[in-house]
């Protein structure tokens, strides 16, 4: 497993700013993943946070609103852009060794927008 | 495509009794992944369990067990003597091994009642 931290633990932002979410590993990872979980939903991948080049990101998802950047093999962040009320949500980064196909979640991000 | 289907939205047990979460997945690959994660209501995500699709053996871990039957692609989760400390959001998912996204069941809702 890998000991994951995400900063902030938790947040309440006002529409039309924007929060920058961090994720940090103890060891080097080849994988590096964030989910957004909707209020009493499911899970949702965001985007894969690829180091050295720009993220892939799933369909409903674009780098404008969503930007991530991953500048080494133990860090990513996400910033949520212009926030609604429809971005509250948690934010999970989660990481995967190559060859391991498991995937380990940070304790996540909880984010209110007013 | 694949999918996996958790029937059970919420379920509602006294403590010691023994509980079982379904699991039912769909895929097409021979080779794949099944999860079990555990959300507290914290908000992390706790992986417990990762089963590959030629191991068909049943997995005990103290008071957790799980089920995996391929003749009818389930992968079923039972808490034996259930206790408060059970009560979270559990959720299956699945893996193929040709893709590295994490497929989601919509998760069961485990209330533990002293």
């Amino acid at each position: 497993s890998a000991v994951i931290s995400q900063k902030p633990s938790r947040d309440i932002c006002q529409r039309g700013t924007s929060l920058t979410i961090q994720c940090q590993v103890d060891s080097q990872v080849t994988m590096m993943f964030w989910y957004r979980q909707q209020p009493g939903q499911s899970l949702t991948l965001i985007a894969t946070a690829n180091q050295g080049s720009e993220a892939t990101y799933e369909s409903g998802f674009v780098i404008d609103k969503f930007p991530i950047s991953r500048p080494n093999l133990t860090f990513s962040t996400l910033t949520v852009s212009n926030m609604s009320p429809e971005d509250s949500s948690i934010y999970l980064c989660s990481v995967e060794r190559r060859g391991a196909d498991t995937q380990y979640f940070g304790p996540g991000t909880r984010l209110t927008v007013l | 495509a694949q999918k996996v289907t958790q029937a059970q939205t919420e379920i509602s047990v006294v403590e010691k009794e023994d509980v079982t979460l379904d699991c039912v997945y769909e895929t097409r690959d021979t080779t794949y992944y099944l999860f079990w994660y555990k959300q507290p209501p914290s908000g992390e995500l706790v992986f417990l369990i990762r089963r590959n699709s030629f191991d068909e053996q049943n997995e005990i871990s103290g008071r957790y067990s799980w089920n995996f039957q391929k003749s009818t692609s389930s992968f079923n989760f039972t808490i034996t003597a259930s206790q408060v400390v059970d009560s979270a959001v559990y959720f299956c998912a699945l893996i193929e091994d040709s893709n590295y996204q994490l497929i989601w069941g919509a998760g069961t809702k485990l209330i533990i009642k002293p």
